[in-house]
């Protein structure tokens, strides 16, 4: 079945550090990719997304491009801040109406100053 | 509209106890979502709505769990003789029609301890 798989974390970073947090996916269709960003104490936020092959989603720094050949969408940012820290999800959804997201089971990225 | 609402955000309940929660979606969304998060893990898929059908039902959702949108409004999820396994966040989510090429709101979730 359709799944996708994220690096464990927890992510442990200085301020202005680079960041990659990795993601593959496994779908039997062509799905569309996304990231969705937890803060503590907050619901899911959908971050950024790509909704076909070679797409790059972008939003407040980070980015993910969608990697048909190595089945991926690894989100990365130049420079993280202290107010970055969350738990980040990766997503994925077949390009069919009324499918159901299925998300990986989440990184913790903790950035300290 | 301020994004999609759930209540209670904390249920505590004994074994054996019924409980529902409420989510009240965004109100132009048709389509609303019900996931169950526990720790350390992703929100995993139970059921979805289209108005006020209920068209798709995971293996997870037990005979236990019972959810309605009876006016393709708002939706109710209902959890019958609670486990200990139920603990979790329950989190609803809205979003318009499209061909799966959308994300969803999510609600901010409903947090069930069952003791």
């Amino acid at each position: 079945g359709d799944s996708v798989t994220q690096m464990e974390g927890p992510v442990t970073l200085s301020e202005e550090a680079f960041l990659t947090i990795n993601c593959t996916y496994t779908a039997t269709g062509y799905p569309s990719l996304f990231w969705y960003v937890q803060y503590p104490g907050e619901g899911l936020q959908l971050l950024l997304k790509a909704t076909k092959a070679d797409d790059k989603g972008s939003n407040k720094g980070f980015e993910a491009t969608y990697r048909k050949e190595t089945t991926s969408f690894h989100l990365e940012k130049g420079s993280v801040q202290v107010s970055d820290s969350a738990v980040y999800f990766c997503a994925l959804r077949v390009n069919q109406a009324g499918t159901a997201l299925i998300f990986g089971k989440g990184t913790t990225l903790s950035v300290s100053s | 509209d301020t994004g999609v609402s759930q209540d209670p955000r904390h249920k505590i309940t004994k074994r054996g106890q019924n409980v529902t929660f409420r989510c009240d979606p965004i109100s132009e969304h048709n389509r609303l979502y019900w996931y169950r998060q526990t720790l350390g893990q992703g929100p995993e898929f139970l059921t979805y709505f289209q108005n006020e059908a209920q068209l798709e039902k995971s293996r997870l959702l037990s005979d236990r769990f019972s959810a309605e949108r009876p006016k393709g409004s708002f939706s109710t999820l209902e959890i019958q003789r609670t486990e200990q396994g139920d603990s979790a966040m329950y989190l609803c989510a809205s979003s318009l029609p499209d061909r799966g090429s959308g994300g969803y709101t999510f609600g901010s979730g409903t947090r069930l301890t069952v003791v």
